[in-house]
C-alpha cells in the first residue's frame, strides 16, 4: 500500500501560470483534503471532498478549484498563481468524514512561485 | 468558531518526560487529536481521545479533560527523534453539526537536547 500520493514533489511557477497538483490514495477512503502549510505555521485547510462527487470549502479557497475525480484521486488546481500561493501543499484522506480526526497525508508538494 | 492554543516551542533534554498542553474552544466536541511533524514531512496521526482520561501508546500518551476543555500529549523517555512539531486537532462544527473537518493548533516545536 503506497497511502496517499502527491505529485510533483516540487515545483516552480511565474505569477500567473496555472498547475494541478495531483493527490491519490489506496486506502479506499471516502474523504479527501487539501490543506496548505506556511513556515512555522499550522495547516489550513482548503477544500475537502466528504465523499466521492462533493467538495467544500475550507478555511483558504480563494485562488484555488478542486475535483474529486473518483473515489481515489482529488486533484487540487491553481488558475493564475500568486506569490501569496508559495506553500507546502498536503493532501490527506480519512475513512469517512466522522472520522476526520485520523487522518492520513501525503508527502507534500512544495511550491514556489516567484 | 473554534480555536486551538499550544505553546509555540518546548525544549527538553534526552531521556526526560515532556508535556505539550492543548486548550480548546469549540462549539461542539467530538474528540481531541494529536499529530507529528517532523521537519519538511508529512503529518503523522499520534493518537484520539473521545473521553476524558489518560491513553497510552507506548512512550506517548494523551489526555482529555472535557469540562477543563483541555488536553495534552505526554512523551515519555525523550529520544533525540522527537524532536519534531506536534499538532493538536479537534473536528469542526457548525452549530451542533460536524462539518466534516479538521482544525489544527498552530503547533508546538519540540527541541529535544543531548
Amino acid at each position: 500500500n503506497a497511502g496517499v500520493t502527491q505529485t510533483p514533489k516540487f515545483q516552480v511557477l511565474k505569477t500567473g501560470q496555472s498547475m494541478t497538483l495531483q493527490c491519490a490514495q489506496d486506502m479506499n477512503h471516502n474523504s479527501m483534503y487539501w490543506y496548505r502549510q506556511d513556515p512555522g505555521m499550522g495547516l489550513r485547510l482548503i477544500y475537502y471532498s466528504a465523499s466521492e462527487g462533493t467538495t467544500d470549502k475550507g478555511e483558504v479557497p480563494n485562488g484555488y478549484n478542486v475535483s474529486r475525480l473518483n473515489k481515489r484521486e482529488f486533484s487540487l488546481r491553481l488558475e493564475s498563481a500568486a506569490p501569496s500561493q508559495t506553500s507546502v501543499y498536503f493532501c490527506a484522506s480519512s475513512q469517512s468524514s466522522l472520522s476526520s480526526y485520523e487522518q492520513y497525508f501525503g508527502p507534500g508538494t512544495r511550491l514556489t512561485v516567484t | 468558531g473554534q480555536s486551538l492554543e499550544q505553546p509555540s516551542e518546548v525544549t527538553a533534554v534526552e531521556g526526560a518526560i515532556v508535556q505539550i498542553n492543548c486548550t480548546y474552544q469549540t462549539s461542539g466536541f467530538y474528540g481531541l487529536s494529536w499529530y507529528q511533524q517532523h521537519d519538511g514531512g508529512a503529518p503523522t496521526f499520534l493518537s484520539y481521545n473521545a473521553l476524558d482520561g489518560l491513553e497510552e501508546t507506548g512512550r506517548f500518551s494523551s489526555f482529555l479533560s472535557r469540562s477543563d476543555s483541555y488536553g495534552y500529549l505526554l512523551l515519555q523517555e525523550l529520544q533525540m527523534k522527537d524532536s519534531a512539531s506536534y499538532f493538536c486537532a479537534v473536528p469542526g462544527f457548525h452549530g451542533s453539526s460536524n462539518t466534516g473537518k479538521l482544525i489544527f493548533g498552530q503547533g508546538t516545536t519540540l527541541q529535544v537536547k543531548p
